[in-house]
């Protein structure tokens, strides 16, 4: 059976840091493409970033709000996905989820607050 | 940037056909997937590459794409089917993800 599950998220002060984890199996996580995708409270989807494999490279992209904040890494030893935050400020504030390349697989989400 | 336009709000009464439209430049050249998410829930996968259906999702649901519109259609809509709705899709380069701003669907 595949599992994401994520943890890390909390609460954090504007301008701090938080790490993201997302724990993988049931599936061959290190030939997987993985995605962070957010949702603000009461706001729609919003894709944050994208790892590719090793095998392909194992580049990064990210969405504009985020590029140069969050860096989105992987550890394939462990079968984890990480996003790294940084500068965060309140329009961070969301649930954020682990998916698949082919968005099949999601994790429950992990909620980040940012607020003083 | 580069867009998903959906509709805030699509309504119909159970048994009836809801349609759901994505507008995107790309989506002439671009596959378009769907999402149904419900309140506090991930969102699941109903459509990928425009109109493929996934193992386990209702025959109701069914898409379509022609031109820079992307179309879900829930043939007989129940009351389950209550829910956010979102569109996705790729930027040109294949780099970016976009999702559209979402539906939301009532089934009364």
């Amino acid at each position: 059976e595949v599992q994401l599950v994520e943890s890390g998220g909390g609460l954090v002060k504007p301008g701090g840091s938080l790490r993201l984890s997302c724990a993988a199996s049931g599936f061959p996580f290190n030939i997987a493409w993985m995605h962070w995708v957010r949702q603000a409270p009461g706001k729609g989807l919003e894709w944050v970033g994208r790892i590719k494999s090793k095998t392909d490279g194992g580049t990064t992209d990210y969405s504009t709000p985020v590029k140069g904040r969050f860096t989105i890494s992987r550890d394939d030893s462990h079968n984890t996905l990480y996003l790294q935050m940084s500068g965060l400020n309140t329009e961070d504030t969301a649930v954020y989820f682990c998916t698949t390349d082919s968005t099949y697989f999601w994790g429950q989400g992990a909620l980040v607050t940012v607020s003083s | 940037s580069y867009e998903l336009t959906q509709p805030p709000s699509v309504s119909v009464s159970p048994g009836q056909t809801a349609r759901i439209a994505c507008s995107g430049d790309a989506l002439p050249k671009k596959y378009a997937s769907w999402y149904q998410q419900k309140s506090g829930q991930a969102p699941v996968l109903l459509i990928f590459e425009d109109d493929k259906r996934p193992s386990g999702i209702p025959e109701r649901f069914s898409g379509s794409s022609s031109g820079t519109m992307a179309t879900l259609t829930i043939s007989g809509a129940q009351v389950e089917d209550e829910a956010d709705y979102y569109c996705s899709s790729t930027d040109n380069n294949d780099d970016h993800w976009v999702f559209g701003g979402g539906t939301k669907l009532t089934v009364l």
